[in-house]
């Protein structure tokens, strides 16, 4: 069981929006620690898409967008398209000093 | 721009220990204030972290591998690597290795396989 829950899947058509919450607890993300995003293609290596909590690294669209709010995170997604179907994932450092995850999330684009 | 790449053994046996470096190419290792750290995934599953050392030398690691891990750097070879001891069937997966400067991984390896059988 992931530190960080987030829901095994969501699925939406091409063009639509899809948000992706991250549910964490007073050690992590309520402790204010940042929470960043990943996604992770088939059979790739995952790719940061938001860091802290908000910020795009160069070259991601600004399709996709994060947020923060007490213990939860969201990962936004805008105009869907089909090469964004993928596995995404949270992830947040923890009181205990240590790297945190969720269990990750498929996106499927009908 | 700086690369990273995991190698070691496709295939350890029980109880033996695992290990893994992760050769950083295009940049030194001992350049600049990062943290480099291992993570995990088995087949199918989520992203598990393993434990980062630090430029300095100091380590962090997941509780869950108790006194199984250690992670160092080599500063001659421009690598770090990683320990993982007492391996059970359960270890087995593609593990990443990484760096972040603060607690984001912004680059990543490309993965290498490990099972664990005999």
């Amino acid at each position: 069981q992931s530190v960080l829950t987030q829901p095994p899947s969501v699925s939406a058509a091409p063009g639509q929006t899809i948000t992706i919450s991250c549910t964490g607890s007073s050690s992590n993300i309520g402790a204010d620690f940042d929470v960043h995003w990943y996604q992770q293609l088939p059979g790739t290596a995952p790719k940061l898409l938001i860091y802290d909590n908000t910020d795009r690294p160069s070259g991601v669209p600004d399709r996709f967008s994060g947020s923060k709010s007490g213990t939860s995170a969201s990962l936004t997604i805008t105009g869907l398209r089909a090469e964004d179907e993928a596995d995404y994932y949270c992830q947040c450092y923890d009181d205990r000093l240590t790297v945190v995850f969720g269990g990750g999330t498929r996106l499927t684009v009908l | 721009q700086v690369q990273l790449q995991e190698s070691g053994p496709g295939l350890v046996k029980p109880s033996e220990t695992l290990s893994l470096t992760c050769t950083v190419s295009g940049g030194s290792i001992n350049s600049g204030y990062y943290y480099w750290g291992w993570i995990r995934q088995p087949a199918g599953k989520g992203l598990e972290w393993i434990g980062r050392v630090y430029t300095s030398g100091s380590t962090n690691y997941n509780p869950s591998f108790k006194s199984r891990v250690s992670i160092s750097t080599d500063s001659s070879g421009n690598l770090f690597s990683l320990n993982l001891r007492s391996v059970t069937a359960a270890d087995t997966a593609v593990y990443y290795c990484a760096r972040a400067l603060t607690t984001d991984y912004a680059l990543w390896g490309q993965g290498t396989q490990v099972t664990v059988s005999s």
